[in-house]
């Protein structure tokens, strides 16, 4: 699975849209972005994924690039329960449901 | 739709004990996974099944974890004798089938001190 590099953490005000960044520069043709999050002492929570097309949900929506090397997680509307920690991963779906987790990105909303 | 339960929620015990975890996944969903979470990082995918057979357990350390999953349904974890290094969040998650397209559904996870 192609390995991702996400920042360690960001802040974002309260209504405002939170970015998150995910380079994911080895990516191959079968494999999708995933975006989980994981909010504190719960376990991880899916959010959406994508191969190359943008998608949209009501959670979020995510952006690939054209060459599939990074993409954007966007919340358009950040609230105080979005605080968590966000993981962006790589993987071929026909490999079965095993995820890698990275560190993520810790995303601080305040007020 | 009822999600993961997992329990018990926290557990605290001393080294050389046993210990173990249970999981309910969501009715229906065929595979399950063990993931283990130290403090800090992501989780790291412990066991897989798909039914009642294990078939991803190349990460559980099987001199001391051991994972059945009866009737293909609940899932039991167990370590014995639980070492310090073991304290971490136990999470179990499921999904319908294999396919990583399909959203995993996690518990809360198992919170374990060894001491």
């Amino acid at each position: 699975d192609a390995k991702t590099t996400q920042p360690p953490s960001m802040d974002c005000a309260e209504g405002r849209a939170a970015n998150l960044p995910c380079n994911h520069s080895t990516i191959s043709g079968n494999e999708y972005v995933y975006w989980y999050r994981q909010i504190h002492s719960q376990g991880p929570q899916y959010i959406i994924h994508g191969l190359k097309n943008n998608e949209t949900n009501e959670m979020a929506s995510l952006i690939i690039t054209e060459d599939r090397k990074s993409s954007t997680l966007i919340l358009p509307h950040a609230t105080l329960r979005d605080t968590a920690v966000y993981y962006c991963i790589v993987k071929d779906y026909n490999q079965g449901g095993k995820l890698i987790f990275g560190q993520g990105t810790e995303l601080s909303v305040k007020p | 739709e009822a999600g993961v339960v997992q329990s018990p929620r926290y557990k605290i015990i001393e080294k050389k004990q046993p210990v173990a975890f249970w999981c309910n996944p969501i009715s229906g969903h065929n595979t399950l996974y063990w993931y283990r979470q130290n403090l800090g990082q992501g989780p790291e995918l412990l066991i897989r099944y798909e039914n009642e057979e294990a078939v991803d357990d190349s990460q559980l350390p099987k001199d001391r974890f051991s994972a059945e999953r009866l009737k293909g349904v609940d899932s039991t974890l167990k370590i014995q004798p639980a070492e310090l290094g073991d304290s971490a969040v136990y999470l179990c998650a499921s999904s319908l089938i294999r396919d990583s397209r399909v959203p995993l559904h996690f518990g809360n996870g198992t919170r374990l001190t060894v001491t």
